[in-house]
């Protein structure tokens, strides 16, 4: 069983940034690759970002690429999503997934709330 | 690739069978198509991996099918907890892309 709890959601003006956090909790030892997913209130799903098992390559949506970047420290068990340059469009409930490489996400956080706002 | 999912809509009454399709915009292969359930106020929950292997714990009475470019879900006998959205999801070329949803509600 894999559980993923996320924090750092709030909200912040436009230009601003923001990190997202995803601590994993799993009964095994094994790195996976990880992604965010968002959804805009009221709207449906959309990929912004994946990194792999070991960190060494990561993947952007181009609404997000220059200005987001996701890491990993996988001492702590944590997926990160610093996010810059933060517009209204970018307002949206951020989930973090587990990637069962490299088709899908099988298992999800419960959602952080980004909300850009003057 | 674009995907595109129809109905928008799907009103039904339980016990009534549910599909719900998902086109894509060029052909994609039969192990990248997944199928989410998402209900107000949760994250999406898998259902369906590979075009038609269920994840663990659905019911057998969810199956996906489908190839090239067109894919479908269906729902065999709607239960009153299965009203919810519904997304198709594929992986191609280091991107990942979601259909637009489909909302099955409750006729």
């Amino acid at each position: 069983e894999v559980q993923l709890l996320q924090s750092g959601g709030g909200f912040v003006e436009p230009g601003g940034s923001l990190r997202l956090s995803c601590v994993a909790s799993r009964s095994t030892s094994a790195r996976f690759a990880m992604a965010w997913v968002r959804q805009a209130p009221g709207k449906g799903l959309e990929w912004v970002s994946t990194i792999d098992y070991n960190g060494g390559t990561t993947f952007y949506a181009d609404s997000v690429k220059g200005r987001f970047t996701i890491t990993r420290d996988d001492f702590k068990k944590t997926l990160y999503l610093q996010m810059h340059s933060l517009t209204v469009e970018d307002t949206a409930f951020y989930y973090c997934a587990q990637v069962s490489w490299p088709t899908h996400f099988d298992y999800w956080g419960q959602g952080a709330l980004v909300a850009v706002s003057s | 690739i674009v995907l595109t999912q129809s109905p928008g809509t799907l009103s039904l009454s339980p016990g009534e069978r549910a599909t719900i399709s998902c086109r894509a915009s060029e052909t994609i292969g039969d192990t990248y198509v997944a199928w989410y359930q998402q209900k107000p106020g949760q994250a999406p929950r898998l259902l369906i991996y590979r075009t038609s292997r269920r994840a663990t714990g659905i019911a057998d009475r969810f199956s996906g099918s489908g190839s090239g470019t067109d894919f479908s879900l269906t729902i065999a006998g709607l239960e009153p907890e299965d009203f919810a959205v519904y997304y198709c999801q594929q992986y191609g070329n280091s991107l990942w892309a979601f259909g637009q949803g489909t909302k099955v509600e409750i006729k």
